[in-house]
């Protein structure tokens, strides 16, 4: 079955670096592109950044770059979520999702699998 | 940027059915937008109900069903449960490989 977990959330400064962390497993993790969905308190879900499948391609919400920056290592099933010169917006619950196959592309399932979230609060 | 709208708030009887949209501020949505959409329980992660306009997952009710409508993609419940009371996001693909994801609708079942 597809599990995908994240870590690596905390209570950080503003300004300050986290790093989060995604490991998949259940599913053939190198066909697929990964995503990084938050939802801040009293927000709804929003977009942050998807990674392709062999990490050649990498877009980003126009609110997170230069600032965060998304990578993946397939062998060892994670997708990463490097966030710099955080502020207190950035406060929210961090999703990964997974993607879409590159065969299908978006006429197929993403965002099907969604791991628990990881908490991050921007607070000095 | 896209802005993408969905009804704040709806609610809806036990039984009745239900129509929720989700509107681009570029203009009418069209397959090419690959609509999806979510659902969202207080504490829980997303879960995935739709995707490519109309496509249900194995997991996905027989109740739920996804479509374009008046320029808009919606999802309709019909014959709602008291499990249905949720938010319920759509996402949009405004190209460039940007996603955009609604602001949601907070479903009510009274």
């Amino acid at each position: 079955q597809v599990q995908l977990v994240e870590s690596g959330g905390g209570v950080v400064q503003p300004g300050r670096s986290l790093r989060l962390a995604c490991a998949a497993s259940g599913f053939t993790f190198s066909n697929y592109a990964m995503h990084w969905v938050r939802r801040a308190p009293g927000k709804g879900l929003e977009w942050v950044a998807v990674i392709s499948f062999d990490g050649n391609s990498k877009y980003y919400a126009d609110f997170v770059k230069g600032r965060f920056t998304i990578s993946r290592d397939n062998s060892r099933h994670a997708v990463y979520l490097q966030m710099n010169s955080l502020r207190g917006d950035d406060t929210a619950v961090y999703y990964c999702a997974k993607g879409e196959d590159f065969l299908t592309g978006l006429n197929g399932p993403l965002f099907d699998y969604w791991g628990q979230g990881t908490q991050v609060t921007v607070f000095s | 940027q896209t802005v993408v709208t969905q009804e704040p708030s709806l609610t809806v009887s036990p039984g009745g059915t239900v129509t929720l949209t989700c509107a681009s501020s570029t203009g009418a949505v069209t397959t090419g937008f690959f609509p999806s959409w979510f659902q969202q329980k207080p504490g829980q992660a997303p879960r995935a109900l739709i995707y490519s306009t109309f496509n249900k997952y194995s997991w996905t009710p027989a109740r739920f069903s996804g479509s374009l409508l008046g320029g808009k993609a919606a999802l309709t419940l019909s014959g709602v449960q008291s499990e249905d009371e949720a938010e319920y996001y759509c996402v949009l693909y405004s190209g460039g490989g940007i996603q955009v994801f609604g602001g949601g609708t907070k479903l009510t079942v009274l």
